[in-house]
């Protein structure tokens, strides 16, 4: 098994541009969420997914969207980035949601600056 | 609003030494509380955790300490190791399931 992988590892972007950080599990896991990290403030939800097909916000969900078109793969998208959005962002999946607390595993991350 | 509030933001102890690390919540829905550990470069994994209907649980050399009525609880790392060096999270489960994250201690073992 892979687990939870995520690419790219790094990127960097200027203000207005959009791009997608992907994640994909090969866990067969039906709950995934995307964090970030900030220093000094732990990681915060963005959005989360309880299945295909169903996704929804978490603590800080402005200025990025998902979808959960398959099991595998749940990818997120900055639509305008802006230098607020520099952070590290982590993707997670966990068996099922009441679980996920302690079957959650984490991607290596993606580090994102915005200029 | 920080609803789990983590302490010390750094530490440093000598090797064989104990590490503690404790949090503090408000939010008495929570019934969950685990802690993570993050190397540097990788995501957090999964460490230890305990419901709130147990004061202590020890897995090796972590033990977290539970206090429901304070609702307190702290990660013990006896005889630390330079390898136990990371960032260090406490975190708390609510009712929609979410986790509520500390903001994390950077932990230095010194040999």
């Amino acid at each position: 098994n892979a687990g939870v992988t995520q690419t790219p590892k790094f990127q960097v972007l200027k203000t207005g541009q959009s791009m997608t950080l992907q994640c994909a599990q090969d866990m067969n896991h039906e709950y995934m969420s995307w964090y970030r990290q900030d220093p000094g403030m732990g990681l915060r939800l963005i959005h989360y997914s309880v299945g295909a097909g169903i996704t929804d916000q978490g603590e800080v969900p402005n200025g990025y969207n998902v979808s959960r078109s398959t099991t595998e793969d749940f990818p997120l998208r900055l639509l305008s980035a802006a230098p607020s959005q520099t952070s590290v962002y982590f993707c997670a999946s966990s068996y099922d949601s009441s679980g996920m607390a302690d079957t959650q595993y984490f991607g290596p991350g993606t580090r994102l600056t915005v200029l | 609003q920080q609803q789990v509030k983590q302490s010390p933001q750094s530490l440093i102890v000598q090797k064989g030494g104990i590490s503690i690390i404790n949090c503090a919540y408000e939010n008495t829905a929570f019934d969950y509380f685990p802690w993570y550990q993050q190397f540097p470069g990788k995501g957090p994994a999964l460490l230890i955790a305990i419901r709130p209907d147990v004061s202590e649980k020890k897995e090796g050399r972590f033990t977290i300490s539970f206090n429901k009525s304070a609702k307190q609880f702290s990660l013990h790392i006896m005889d630390s190791q330079p390898g136990d060096s990371a960032t260090y999270f406490c975190a708390a489960v609510d009712s929609n399931y979410q986790l509520i994250w500390g903001a994390g201690t950077k932990l230095i073992i010194k040999p």
